[in-house]
């Protein structure tokens, strides 16, 4: 059983690149979230989704957009990247919304 | 503003010994409390869990206390071992939320 896998693991970015983080899980979890980790600042929430087809935004969602278009993918996007959007980002399932949620292994962003 | 805190960045302790991590809240709405556990370029892992219906909450080694009027939790590991050297979140919910609010973390080094 894989859980959740993020694709790519790392990634260097020009500034001004669109980019799509890509996240999928094999749990048949109904919720998803995104987070991404700054030193200092601990795991911040930046979207998530209750179940598939809708969307909510979480702490930090300026600059980034989702979509749910079924219960295993949830892709984060980057319309234009700029440098302060250098991140780890995780994406997390959980069963229901308030239930434990469990991670992938990340993806290391960095935008020049 | 930071809704959960954990106000100590890193912890040093001797293998064997009791490990304590604090964290500390200011959301009277929060109900629901885990830890996660985070080694180097991997995603946080669920650790354990604590309701507000309860004070106390126990798996194997670990035990986590939770002080409603204090608006504060804290872990113990015990005894202290080397693998459990990691980064520790607590986070928190409140049941009408949608997320979870995250610690800074604390970074545990459990010396041999």
């Amino acid at each position: 059983i894989a859980g959740i896998t993020q694709a790519p693991t790392s990634q260097i970015l020009a500034a001004g690149r669109r980019m799509t983080l890509r996240c999928t899980q094999d749990m048949r979890h109904n919720a998803m979230y995104w987070y991404r980790q700054d030193l200092g600042l601990g795991l911040r929430l930046i979207h998530y989704s209750n179940t598939a087809g809708t969307t909510g935004k979480g702490e930090v969602p300026d600059g980034y957009s989702v979509s749910r278009a079924n219960t295993d993918d949830f892709p984060l996007t980057l319309a234009s990247a700029v440098p302060s959007q250098t991140s780890v980002y995780f994406c997390a399932s959980s069963e229901v919304v308030t239930d434990t949620q469990y991670f992938g292994p990340g993806t290391r962003l960095t935008v020049l | 503003d930071q809704q959960v805190k954990q106000n100590s960045p890193s912890l040093s302790v001797q293998e064997g010994r009791i490990s304590i991590l604090n964290c500390d809240y200011t959301n009277s709405m929060f109900d629901y409390f885990l830890w996660y556990k985070k080694y180097p370029a991997e995603g946080p892992t669920f650790l354990i869990s604590i309701s507000s219906i309860k004070d106390k909450n126990e798996d194997g080694r670990f035990t986590v206390f939770l002080n409603k009027s204090a608006k504060h939790l804290s872990l113990h590991i015990v005894p202290s071992q080397p693998g459990d050297s990691a980064v520790y979140f607590c986070a928190a919910s409140g049941n009408t939320g949608n997320q979870f609010y995250f610690g800074t973390g604390t970074s545990l080094t459990v010396i041999p």
